[in-house]
């Protein structure tokens, strides 16, 4: 099974902050990997697909980047609504996994 | 719009079984793949199974693999976790979520709220 490890596991930060979050993957994925939102008490919804792929309705703010073994989520100017928990997930081969995820705090 | 409404969940007895429902609307069910996701309390997201289109092909998780079984009945929309011989691990909000595609790349773009199953005697 291909192991999904994201950093750092939590961090704090302010509205209007730049953020970013690690992914990596224990063997070369090319670019499947996909990365989810999950607010308190909800489900996850899909940010980024194909590893830079903004889903639609997605706001701009968020930008994922990456290739090979390492990926990058970034949050350009965070909101109140983006303090959440974040998942990357491979797609390349079954079964689907997910880093552990980054919990993102005020 | 998609929706997809889980069900069947609840406080069971370790050994007992359970079946869980995902009923959808607002999109072709009998295109999509589907998949079922959980989530121990306080945990991150385990990927359970997944069902092609039309049920021919199904995989699961090493950890569920003998005691899941995932179904489907597109004439009535409504995807399916059959769960038997019920751990105290399997206690988790289990979600299904579609599988979108897009050329050679899938990702989960639409979830339900989740059902919460508890294992405990």
């Amino acid at each position: 099974d291909i192991q999904m490890t994201q950093s750092p596991s939590s961090l704090s930060a302010s509205v209007g902050d730049r953020v970013t979050i690690t992914c990596r993957s224990s063997q070369s994925i090319s670019n499947y990997l996909n990365w989810y939102r999950q607010k308190p008490g909800q489900a996850p919804d899909l940010l980024i697909y194909a590893a830079s792929s903004l889903q639609s309705g997605v706001p701009s703010r968020f930008s994922g980047s990456g290739s090979g073994t390492d990926f990058v989520l970034t949050i350009s100017s965070l909101q109140a609504e983006d303090y959440a928990t974040y998942y990357c997930q491979q797609s390349l081969s079954a079964p689907i996994t997910f880093g552990q995820g980054t919990r993102l705090d005020i | 719009q998609v929706q997809l409404v889980e069900s069947g969940g609840g406080v069971v007895q370790p050994g007992r079984s359970l079946r869980l429902s995902c009923a959808a609307s607002g999109f072709k069910f009998n295109t999509y793949a589907m998949h079922w996701v959980r989530q121990a309390p306080g945990k991150g997201l385990e990927w359970v199974a997944l069902i092609s289109y039309d049920g021919s092909t199904k995989y699961y998780a090493d950890p569920v693999k003998g005691r899941f079984t995932i179904s489907r009945d597109n004439s009535k929309k409504t995807l399916f976790l059959q769960i038997d011989r019920l751990r105290p691990e399997d206690t988790a909000v289990y979600y299904c979520a579609r599988e979108e595609r897009t050329s050679s790349w899938y990702y989960l773009d639409s979830w339900g709220q989740g059902t919460l199953v508890t294992v405990s005697s």
